[in-house]
């Protein structure tokens, strides 16, 4: 069965450090997104993407946050200069072509570890 | 804003009982989804009813949506100790949005 992939499983880096997380999406799925989860708490929207483009993003997703679709299979989430807070688990998701399909597919998810 | 809220956001059970967890949200929506999260893991999809659906069923699942008081339920039947998981509804796809709104959660526990 096609699933989201995503890498790595978990990092850990210091405050101010850059931190790039990568995602597989499903093959045919055209809609991409990322939300993550502190622990204990909600999962929350970050961006969502179409069409090689932000097709929306949340509050979270401030200037320090960036999105890219560099070939046909990968989706990254990049943060630039990470702080404490964003220590939290990172999942990408893709959907199918589908306007009525609300499915999401979900990846394992990228703990991400700030000291 | 819209925003799903699960209770009880605790469940524990004996293998065999059923499990009814219930949400609620605050705005119109387009559908309602269920997730299941095993501890430390990604979401799996479980159902969506959309907002014309009254109730929905998928093998042990069963899914009722009422708009009219904006809330929901998933109940389990014949619970299995395999179905200990947190369960998340999440609305979503309102207005051309694309976000799906995720409540806190039932961490439902099911004992052998």
């Amino acid at each position: 069965e096609p699933e989201v992939t995503q890498t790595p499983s978990h990092q850990v880096t210091q405050m101010g450090q850059e931190v790039i997380l990568r995602c597989v999406p499903i093959s045919n799925h055209l809609y991409f997104y990322w939300y993550r989860q502190i622990l204990g708490q909600k999962v929350e929207f970050l961006v969502s993407f179409y069409n090689n483009e932000i097709s929306e993003k949340s509050e979270i997703f401030d200037d320090q946050f960036s999105v890219e679709r560099p070939d046909g299979s990968n989706f990254t989430l990049k943060i630039r200069s990470t702080k404490l807070e964003d220590s939290a688990m990172y999942f990408c998701a893709s959907r199918g072509t589908s306007v009525n399909t609300g499915e999401l597919f979900f990846g394992e998810g990228s703990r991400l570890t700030v000291l | 804003s819209q925003q799903g809220e699960e209770d009880p956001q605790a469940l524990s059970i004996q293998e065999g009982e059923n499990a009814t967890m219930n949400c609620s949200y605050k705005t119109s929506i387009n559908n309602l989804q269920w997730y299941r999260q095993n501890s430390g893991r990604g979401l799996v999809h479980l159902i969506l009813i959309r907002s014309n659906e009254r109730e929905k069923h998928s093998g042990r699942l069963r899914v009722t949506l009422d708009t009219s008081k904006k809330s929901s339920s998933l109940l389990i039947t014949a619970s299995r100790a395999a179905d200990t998981a947190s369960y998340f509804c999440a609305t979503g796809f309102q207005g051309g949005s694309e976000k799906l709104v995720f409540g806190k959660g039932t961490k439902l526990t099911v004992n052998p």
